[in-house]
């Protein structure tokens, strides 16, 4: 068990470009979450996988934000045209399924997204 | 839909004294409730957690928690604290059915002084 890996763990970069993320959960975790955490907040729900589907996209994620995980394995989170407001810390985690487990979280060291 | 509020900010303690982090929440039904710990440049990691049964779970670390339905809260004690434990401490609630994400409160920043 490696835990759950994130790359990179920082990214600077300028507004208006597109920046992308990389989540790589424990091997026989089936779904993955996403969430952004900002200075002084605790993390807020973006979207969450069930191997490959999609489940449920907070509100949050604007159209600007893509997440896939396309063989259920590894996922990928895109912000395209980044403003500053983007700027936070990008967490992902995974776990069992519901039931088995599943209500344990396990979160990577996250990915800080500077803005500039 | 499930939240968590976290009154204190920040709070500052004397190592070897004791330590109470106060979580309130709200949730229509019996609620799966955890306390997650975040040392800078961490990750979150679990200290505890209530799905059911005693009301008074025990944690890693020394940490022990208090499931009380009637006040809606899970307060996360510690008797002695350690300068180890500064750290920000999170408590989450789990939706069931519907919505399984975890909501996170705002966070409680702990101090320990020498």
């Amino acid at each position: 068990d490696t835990g759950v890996s994130q790359n990179p763990r920082h990214k600077i970069t300028k507004r208006g470009q597109n920046v992308t993320f990389r989540c790589d959960p424990i091997s026989e975790h089936n779904r993955l979450y996403w969430y952004r955490q900002t200075l002084g907040q605790g993390p807020e729900f973006l979207t969450y996988f069930q191997n490959e589907a999609q489940l449920e996209k907070s509100r949050l994620l604007s159209d600007r934000f893509s997440a896939e995980r396309p063989k259920g394995s590894f996922s990928t989170l895109e912000i395209q045209r980044t403003e500053q407001g983007d700027s936070a810390m990008y967490l992902c985690a995974s776990s069992l399924d519901p039931g088995q487990g599943g209500e344990k979280l396990f979160f990577g060291s996250g990915t800080q997204l500077s803005v500039l | 839909a499930q939240s968590v509020t976290q009154p204190d900010i920040h709070i500052t303690v004397s190592e070897g004294a004791s330590l109470e982090l106060r979580c309130n929440y709200s949730y229509g039904a019996t609620p799966y409730l955890f306390w997650y710990v975040q040392s800078p440049g961490q990750g979150l990691q679990l200290l505890l957690k209530y799905f059911s049964g005693d009301t008074l779970v025990q944690g890693i670390k020394g940490f022990e928690a208090e499931f009380k339905r009637s006040q809606s809260s899970f307060n996360l004690r510690k008797p002695s604290v350690h300068w180890s434990d500064a750290a920000e401490y999170f408590c989450a609630v789990l939706g069931q059915g519907g919505s399984e994400k975890l909501v996170f409160g705002k966070g409680t920043k702990l101090t320990v002084n020498p």
